[in-house]
């Protein structure tokens, strides 16, 4: 049983179009996150929900569109890719007060988004 | 800000160890401790939520400086299974975990 699941794993396409990634978690978390890992490793938060409510957005820009459709879910749809969006974007989830309370990340296994 | 993370790279021999450490400009409320293997996602190692905590997990334990604003990750006895990359994750104002530049670590034979 995944905990974390994220689809798809690999995403290669071309600058300009528009994609979607999504998430799921079945550890009744209640809050999940988004996170992008560039080239050089750096793990960067983007976006944090707590039961379908937005609580966290770091500067992204505003072609990066998360969406909470039930707590379970947390989905990030990008439009107009571009080039430098190339990067892992990591889903993850937590019991609520992940960071200040006694609990971890659960992460999922990542996205490679190419875009050529 | 991101929490700098000393040092950046260490290569080991198995049974060495090791000492990683995450230091912040901001005064910290927690500190996580996670583990990434080459292609895949990071894993949850520990969380320290008060200063002076020192926590262990296995051969793997961690202490928190409140007032240095500093967590050190110490690897003792290190096995092949230890390589990978590790990042401390930090909390200032709460739930938001900052995670730092992290530390390539290799173990040999």
């Amino acid at each position: 049983d995944t905990a974390v699941s994220q689809t798809p794993k690999y995403l290669v396409t071309q600058m300009g179009n528009d994609k979607s990634i999504k998430c799921e978690q079945n550890l009744g978390h209640d809050t999940m996150y988004w996170y992008k890992q560039d080239s050089k490793k750096f793990l960067k938060i983007m976006f944090s929900y707590n039961n379908k409510e937005l609580i966290i957005n770091e500067t992204v820009p505003n072609r990066f569109s998360p969406k909470s459709p039930d707590k379970a879910h947390l989905n990030l749809h990008i439009n107009s890719l571009e080039l430098g969006d190339s990067a892992v974007y990591f889903c993850a989830s937590s019991r609520l007060g992940g960071a200040k309370g006694n609990y971890g990340y659960t992460f999922g296994s990542g996205t490679r988004l190419t875009v050529v | 800000q991101q929490p700098v993370q000393s040092p950046q790279a260490v290569i080991l021999r198995e049974g060495e160890d090791a000492v990683i450490n995450c230091s912040s400009s901001k005064a910290l409320y927690s500190v996580h401790w996670y583990r990434q293997k080459h292609g895949e996602a990071p894993v949850f190692l520990m969380i320290l939520l008060k200063g002076g905590e020192q926590k262990g997990h296995e051969k793997i334990s961690a202490s928190f400086n409140e007032k240095k604003q500093q967590s050190s990750l110490y690897l003792t006895a290190s096995q092949l299974s230890y390589s990978g990359t590790y990042f401390c994750g930090t909390d200032s104002k709460g739930n938001k975990l900052t995670f730092g530049t992290g530390t390539q670590l290799k173990v040999e034979l």
